[in-house]
């Protein structure tokens, strides 16, 4: 089955401790993006890479971290940098062009104790 | 100027209502447009692509107006399943595809 996993559903994170959310995709596509969703609010982008081994900051890039060693993998870290990171955190691909469209993970909700 | 924006809302309608939302957009050099449908605390999915010629799916309708910069959807006979919030994306240009996406407009569909 094609898809994206994200994991874990629910993450908790004490204070000035770095976590790690994971982002696999099998769609074979090469555009990987992450997103923060605060309640009431639109998607903000915090970091995208559009192949292998490169990627960029987007709007909100402070206080997190990726990489993108695996076309499959995009994982994003929240870092202890980030002092509000409780939000619901959405990765996504992007199918190739003449088609463009988002395809989105099922979603993390981060949570600070 | 936000880049995308619409309006939060609520819609708050009758089933069967037509509804109608707006999406403004102010890079004018933006490329592609979408709306997506996303269930609380859900995934965004797509709902369709946004043509200049328009496009309809059935009870759906979208349209692009490049000289104003807006985008719109248009949802005829309302279903209660229809209650959701609906986001606006629009690309941005220069190179490299970033999708951007509005607050969304919250539609709410009573019986």
């Amino acid at each position: 089955d094609g898809g994206i996993t994200q994991s874990p559903k629910y993450l908790f994170r004490k204070e000035g401790q770095n976590v790690t959310l994971s982002c696999e995709q099998n769609l074979n596509h090469d555009a990987m993006y992450w997103y923060r969703q605060d309640p009431g609010q639109g998607l903000r982008l915090i970091y995208y890479s559009q192949i292998v081994n490169d990627f960029q900051k987007g709007d909100i890039a402070e206080g997190y971290s990726v990489s993108r060693e695996k076309k499959e993998s995009f994982p994003l870290t929240v870092t202890s940098a980030q002092k509000n990171p409780t939000a619901f955190y959405l990765c996504a691909t992007r199918s190739p062009p003449a088609n463009e469209k988002l395809f989105f993970g099922s979603g993390t909700q981060l949570s600070v104790l | 100027r936000k880049e995308v924006e619409q309006d939060p809302g609520p819609f708050n309608v009758p089933e069967g209502a037509t509804v109608a939302f707006n999406c403004t957009y102010s890079n004018s050099a933006s490329q592609s447009f979408f709306w997506y449908r996303q269930d609380c605390r859900k995934e965004p999915k797509l709902l369709m692509s946004v043509y200049s010629s328009g496009n309809e799916d059935g009870r759906f309708t979208a349209q692009l107006n490049r000289a104003s910069q807006y985008i719109s959807l248009l949802i005829r006979d309302s279903k209660l399943s229809d209650s959701a919030t609906y986001l606006c994306v629009v690309s941005r240009s220069g190179g490299s595809y970033i999708p951007t996406f509005g607050r969304g407009t919250s539609l709410i569909v009573h019986p």
